[in-house]
């Protein structure tokens, strides 16, 4: 079955740094890879939509100066959160669309195990 | 505004009984309905999934039903056991132009199979 990573699965870091959370597809490639948020006892929320090759669409109240997303390739998006503070502290899971099994009626969108994100 | 709503916010259910998760929805142009099983700092694993054109999809011990009219599905475990413990997520999809692919996720709920 299709697999997605990310890496670190957990970080702990001081205010004020930047985290950089990598998502790789490991045995398909994902044109299209989704990063959503995840709060305690909250839904899963859609940050962006990021695109092989061109720039990540960010949903509405997404700052994407501090959320920035790299999609450099087929198999790879990183999400850094630039300059965190304690409010961004939560669980960041991303996944990866397999465009080989694209059709309406199939499940092709993989998730990764998430990111724990702690900031101090 | 959530599209996708999952009212109850927990329920438990007895080993070998029947479990039956819903889930509302307000988009009349989603057209595809998946139910996802989560565990704590895990990402969602893909469980069963409709299509808008169908009522029903069965997978074993799981079923899913969907009523367009009423906008709503509901997620029917049967017999429930106790590693089926776990949040579940109804999501929705609306793979028209630029949503393409993009999941609606309800805020899940807590099921609890006990012995």
């Amino acid at each position: 079955g299709a697999v997605v990573s990310q890496h670190p699965s957990w970080v702990i870091c001081k205010s004020g740094t930047s985290v950089k959370i990598e998502c790789r597809s490991l045995d398909f490639q994902a044109t299209t890879m989704f990063w959503y948020r995840q709060f305690p006892k909250q839904s899963l929320m859609l940050m962006a939509t990021s695109n092989e090759g061109s720039k990540a669409t960010y949903e509405q109240g997404v700052e994407k100066d501090k959320f920035l997303i790299n999609h450099a390739s087929l198999t790879l998006s990183t999400l850094t959160v630039t300059s965190a503070h304690p409010e961004d502290s939560s669980f960041y899971i991303c996944s990866a669309r397999d465009m080989t099994r694209a059709g309406w009626d199939q499940e092709t969108q993989y998730f990764g195990p998430g990111t724990r994100l702690l900031v101090l | 505004d959530q599209q996708v709503k999952q009212n109850s916010p927990s329920l438990s259910v007895q080993e070998g009984r029947i479990s039956i998760l819903n889930c509302d929805y307000t988009n009349s142009m989603f057209d595809y309905f998946l139910w996802y099983k989560k565990y704590p700092a895990e990402g969602p694993t893909f469980l069963i999934s409709i299509s808008s054109i169908k009522d029903k999809n069965e997978d074993g011990r799981f079923t899913v039903f969907l009523n367009k009219s009423a906008k709503h599905l509901s997620l029917h475990i049967v017999p429930s056991q106790p590693g089926d413990s776990a949040v579940y997520f109804c999501a929705a999809r609306d793979d028209r132009g630029s949503t393409l692919g993009r999941l609606y996720f309800g805020r899940g709920t807590q099921l609890t199979v006990w012995p």
